[in-house]
């Protein structure tokens, strides 16, 4: 069965730094999707980025970037600049691809301090 | 316009009573889902409907029961409230019906139970 580890339950950066978080998978198939959320306080889960497996090419959205290295099972999310509107849960989760649904980590509570 | 389409946002209401969530999408995706999300903000699904064919049942109370009256609405009835039950809901959606895209999400109902 697949699973996803987040292994840091809480980070704390100082504004306008890099911020990385780590996130592993089990798996034996060999075609997937990764993808990362964020939930601020507000709650609202919201899609951060995408990977699928197949691209080596790691994904990018403005000023959040992974590292994917397939072979060693990882998709860590690197967020630069850091904001205060950063201040969220960030949920690591996998899709199988023929699969309905999402593996999820347990999290992990980033707060950016001013 | 509210992609995924949650009510109410908060509900609270006491041990015994009966409660329904109404989950509505106006992307045109296939797929819907009910999670449940605990005090620790670990994410559990329930439920999931694919064009109104039930395919996703995990191990919830009987409690708990599904209704999904076309392929943009799911909601989601609870009887006989336990104060376990205290937690955030979330609907969600995704398009082709897999989770190739991952899932667009509602923001969530906040039940209470007193």
């Amino acid at each position: 069965a697949q699973t996803v580890t987040q292994s840091q339950p809480e980070m704390s950066v100082q504004e306008a730094e890099t911020v990385t978080l780590s996130c592993t998978y089990d798996t034996s198939e060999s075609n997937y999707y990764l993808f990362w959320y964020k939930q601020p306080p507000s709650r609202q889960m919201i899609l951060v980025i995408r990977q699928e497996a197949y691209k080596q090419q790691n994904a990018t959205e403005n000023r959040f970037s992974v590292n994917f290295q397939k072979a060693a099972k990882s998709f860590s999310l690197k967020i630069s600049d850091s904001q205060l509107g950063d201040t969220a849960m960030y949920f690591c989760a996998f899709n199988e691809g023929s699969n309905y649904q999402l593996i999820w980590g347990a999290g992990t509570k980033l707060i950016i301090k001013p | 316009d509210t992609a995924v389409s949650q009510t109410p946002k908060y509900l609270v209401t006491q041990m015994g009573n009966d409660k329904s969530i109404k989950c509505e999408q106006n992307l045109g995706h296939d797929t819907m889902y009910w999670y449940k999300q605990d005090s620790k903000k670990f994410l559990k699904i329930m439920f999931s409907y694919n064009n109104k064919e039930l395919i996703i049942n995990e191990t919830v109370p009987n409690r708990f029961s599904p209704k999904s009256p076309d392929k943009a609405h799911l909601n989601l009835h609870i009887n006989s409230l336990e104060l376990g039950d205290s937690a955030v809901y979330f609907c969600a959606s995704s398009q082709a019906g897999r989770g190739n895209y991952g899932y667009t999400f509602g923001s969530g109902t906040r039940l209470t139970v007193v």
